[in-house]
């Protein structure tokens, strides 16, 4: 079974910190890997993606990948009250589909 | 900007009867999904469509559920029988290209079975 595991939070942090959301992921063959930020009761979107291990940066955002230690990351750098949703990381399982965590609740607090 | 459309937002069904989900992915989208949410948990793959065929279902999509694109625009998603376990948020996504996971989601469509 393959799993994506991420610390539940909550994970409270003041506007204008840095952020760090972690996942960890079993299937060691996984080539792909996303974080989508969910606020609640509503879908999911697509923030961030990530293919090669290092960093990706996309604004104030930036992915971190460790294939080796099988763990992605993202952080949020000048961390906004608007960013207070929930982070799914996300694995593709190579057979066209995603297997998401169970997602991080960040809380931005003024 | 093109979204993906689902209908309806929330829906409310006794148990046992059928439920028609219906989305409308972006148009130029080849690519299409159902995931589920029951409240509180992760979002679970259902299933992926292409080219008018099932190209992956979870053990989740059994002979209860089923998908059609009955026209050029929609994408359905059918549940026979619903129980209660079957309360759940239901997404659809689109994407356009294969073994991606950058899927364009919908706002969702609540089911409710009582």
């Amino acid at each position: 079974q393959k799993e994506v595991e991420q610390n539940s939070g909550p994970l409270s942090v003041p506007e204008g910190a840095i952020a760090s959301l972690n996942c960890t992921y079993s299937d060691r063959v996984s080539q792909s890997f996303f974080w989508y930020r969910q606020y609640s009761g509503k879908s999911p979107e697509l923030i961030m993606s990530i293919y090669s291990n290092g960093d990706k940066e996309d604004g104030r955002f930036t992915a971190q990948l460790n294939k080796a230690s099988q763990y992605v990351s993202l952080l949020i750098r000048d961390s906004q009250p608007s960013d207070s949703a929930t982070y799914l990381c996300a694995v593709n399982d190579g057979y066209n589909k995603l297997i998401f965590g169970a997602g991080t609740r960040l809380a931005v607090h003024p | 900007e093109p979204e993906v459309t689902q209908t309806p937002s929330h829906q409310v069904t006794q148990m046992g009867q059928e439920v028609i989900l219906r989305c409308v992915p972006i148009s130029n989208h080849l690519y299409f999904y159902w995931y589920r949410q029951i409240l509180g948990q992760k979002v679970e793959f259902l299933v992926s469509f292409y080219n008018n065929e099932i190209s992956e279902k979870s053990e989740i999509f059994d002979d209860q559920f089923s998908v059609e694109r009955p026209d050029g625009s929609n994408f359905t998603l059918k549940i026979r029988s619903t129980k209660l376990e079957d309360s759940a948020m239901y997404f659809c996504a689109s994407s356009e290209e294969a073994d991606t996971g950058e899927l364009f989601f919908g706002e969702g469509s609540r089911l409710t079975v009582l």
